[in-house]
């Protein structure tokens, strides 16, 4: 199992410009989430979805967008990049029987994005 | 708001001592509390979890405590090794399916 697998590791846009953040699975798990950490800040959640179909947003979910076609994959997408968007972002799943998120989380390796 | 607070500032200790990080929260007590390490450059890994109506949890080296009176969680590695070094983060859940409330970390460095 490759786990959690994101891409890319790194990425620099401009301000304006828009973006996918890819995240991909192979555990089979239910519930998927994105969170971006800034230095003294912790893991904030953007959006979350508990299945193919369905999704949430979570604590800091402006300028950010996602959707679920598939069990595997959670692309998180940037709409209009700001320079508070820098940061980097992770990804994670867990199991997630009936959607409980305070299941064991696997992360991805993350994303380090800077907006300039 | 649920407020969760980890020592920012890093801790050091040496090899063979117990590393201590604490843990705490404001309001009413989570249903789950859990702890994961985090590597520069990587992205968080489990470590332990505990529920409200546990008192402690061990795996190997590793003890959680869950004092839901002082609302803190105490989380200690035993016999540390330089290989402990890293940051370690507190993520409270505060109802079933709820969603995850990280802390911001705290850095353990662990001198040989």
């Amino acid at each position: 199992n490759a786990g959690v697998t994101q891409t890319p590791k790194f990425q620099v846009l401009k301000t304006g410009q828009s973006m996918t953040l890819q995240c991909a699975q192979d555990m089979n798990h239910e519930y998927m989430s994105w969170y971006r950490q800034d230095p003294g800040m912790g893991l904030r959640l953007i959006h979350y979805s508990v299945g193919a179909g369905i999704t949430d947003q979570g604590e800091v979910p402006n300028g950010y967008n996602v959707s679920r076609s598939t069990t595997e994959d959670f692309p998180l997408r940037l709409l209009s990049a700001a320079p508070s968007q820098t940061s980097v972002y992770f990804c994670a799943s867990s199991p997630g029987a009936s959607g409980h998120r305070t299941d064991t989380q696997y992360f991805g390796p993350g994303t380090r994005l800077t907006v300039l | 708001s649920q407020k969760i607070e980890q020592n920012s500032e890093a801790l050091n200790i040496q090899e063979g001592k117990t590393a201590t990080l604490t843990c705490n929260y404001t309001n009413y007590s989570p249903a789950y509390l859990q702890w994961y390490r985090q590597d520069p450059g990587r992205g968080p890994v489990f470590l332990l979890l505990i529920r409200e109506n546990e008192k402690e949890k061990r795996k190997e080296r590793l003890k959680v405590t869950f004092d839901t009176t002082l609302k803190q969680s105490l989380f200690h590695i035993t016999a540390s090794q330089p290989a402990d070094s890293a940051t370690y983060l507190c993520a409270l859940a505060y109802n079933q399916g709820g969603k995850l409330i990280f802390g911001q970390g705290t850095e353990l460095s662990v001198k040989p």
